[in-house]
């Protein structure tokens, strides 16, 4: 089954302890992105990656690292997280070209920051 | 910035009759426009989508209308049916330049009362 997966689905933490939102994919797209959605500001991009080793900054990229060192997975690292970075985050793949109505996206993970 | 606008935070309908989502753009360069349909605790998925070359696009109930010149966008769905209430995303992409990048709008709670 084509699916994207992320891992953890919940997770509350506290402030400036390090942490890592897992996401998969299994269709072999090139293209993954990371949003995040805020009541009331709807879905916002933090970082994409075009391809292996190829990332980029999205329209809220601030406090968020992320890396892609294969082509399946793109995890996202908050290396010091804050309360405003509580938030439901969404992973998703597509392929390069494919055009955006090609987007899968994760089930989300809900992150709490005390 | 918000460059893409849903301005009804929420829509309360009766099943069977007609439900209009709008959606409102400012940037010019968008050439490709898609609603998504997210329920909880799931990610969004695709639902229908049009080009900017385009006016109209129908896919049995779902029909999403471009007006260009008011940069303006609407979802009708009919006969609206309870399964469909969910949040509803309208979402934006400027494909010749930008790809698969998408840029979302706040989202509409859609509420199909039996």
């Amino acid at each position: 089954e084509a699916q994207v997966t992320q891992n953890p689905r919940y997770l509350i933490t506290v402030t400036g302890k390090k942490l890592t939102v897992t996401c998969s994919q299994n269709m072999n797209h090139e293209y993954m992105s990371w949003y995040r959605q805020d009541p009331g500001l709807g879905l916002r991009q933090i970082y994409y990656s075009m391809n292996v080793e190829v990332t980029d900054k999205g329209d809220v990229p601030e406090g968020y690292k992320v890396s892609r060192k294969e082509k399946r997975n793109f995890p996202l690292i908050l290396e010091s997280p804050s309360p405003n970075q509580t938030s439901l985050y969404f992973c998703a793949s597509s392929f390069v070209g494919g055009g955006a109505d090609t987007q899968y996206f994760g089930p989300g993970t809900r992150l709490t920051v005390l | 910035d918000q460059q893409v606008k849903q301005n009804s935070p929420s829509l309360s309908v009766q099943e069977g009759r007609i439900s209009i989502l709008n959606c409102d753009y400012t940037n010019s360069m968008f050439d490709y426009f898609l609603w998504y349909k997210k329920y909880p605790a799931e990610g969004p998925t695709f639902l229908i989508s049009i080009s900017s070359i385009k006016d109209k696009n129908e896919d049995g109930r779902f029909t999403v209308f471009l007006n260009k010149s008011a940069k303006h966008l609407s979802l009708h769905i009919v006969p609206s049916q309870p399964g469909d209430s969910a949040v509803y995303f309208c979402a934006a992409s400027a494909e010749e330049t930008s790809g698969s990048r998408l840029t979302f709008g706040e989202g509409t709670q859609l509420t199909v009362n039996p």
